[in-house]
């Protein structure tokens, strides 16, 4: 099991570009999240989704889109890049069933730099 | 608005002494408190949680204790090992709402254990 994968794992944008950055869990999990974290702020909970074909915005949304196409991928797009989304950007997904339902497996991270 | 607040920021503790850290949250909804540690380069993977019906949890070295009237928990190491060098954080959620596991993250506390 290869658990939770982000593609890529670093990416320098400049402001204005777009880019995509993708998920991919293997352990039929249904329920999947999109955390950015910064210095000082912890993890911020930027959208997840409760299963294949649903998104839905978590406590920092703007600026992001998401979509869940396919149960095992979650894809997180950044249409027009701006200095503020400099960050490193986690995946995550968790199971459905108590208790497994409450850990969430992360995955190694992106490190997107907007210049 | 920070819902969860982590303290301290950095901590410098001597091998086997008792690391702590502690913990406040606002929101009374909040029914589900775990605690993530990362290494550098690494995503967050749960340590330890607690449900609001306990007053502690200890798991190995690693122990949750819980003060729902003060709306404060907080995370104890024993014995601190060179090998607890991480970052940690806090997070709570609120399971009744639903499935989706929303959590909300501390800033977070590097942990230094000196040899």
């Amino acid at each position: 099991n290869a658990g939770v994968t982000q593609t890529p794992k670093f990416r320098v944008l400049k402001t204005g570009q777009s880019m995509t950055l993708l998920c991919a869990q293997d352990m039929n999990h249904e329920y999947m999240y999109w955390y950015r974290q910064d210095p000082g702020m912890g993890l911020r909970l930027i959208h997840y989704s409760v299963g294949e074909g649903t998104t839905a915005k978590g406590e920092v949304p703007d600026g992001y889109n998401v979509s869940r196409l396919k149960k095992q991928n979650f894809l997180l797009g950044l249409e027009s890049a701006a200095p503020s989304q400099t960050s490193v950007y986690f995946c995550a997904s968790s199971q459905t069933l108590f208790p497994a339902g409450y850990e969430q497996y992360f995955g190694p991270g992106t490190r997107l730099t907007v210049t | 608005q920070q819902q969860v607040k982590q303290s301290p920021q950095s901590l410098i503790v001597q091998k086997g002494g008792i690391s702590i850290i502690n913990c406040a949250y606002e929101n009374t909804a909040f029914d589900y408190f775990p605690w993530y540690q990362q290494f550098p380069g690494k995503g967050p993977a749960l340590l330890i949680a607690i449900r609001p019906d306990v007053s502690e949890k200890k798991e190995g070295r690693f122990t949750i204790s819980f003060n729902k009237s003060a709306k404060q928990f907080s995370l104890h190491i024993m014995d601190s090992q060179p090998g607890d060098s991480a970052t940690y954080f806090c997070a709570a959620s609120a399971l009744k709402y639903g499935g989706a596991q929303k959590l909300v993250f501390g800033q977070g506390t590097r942990l230094t254990i000196n040899p």
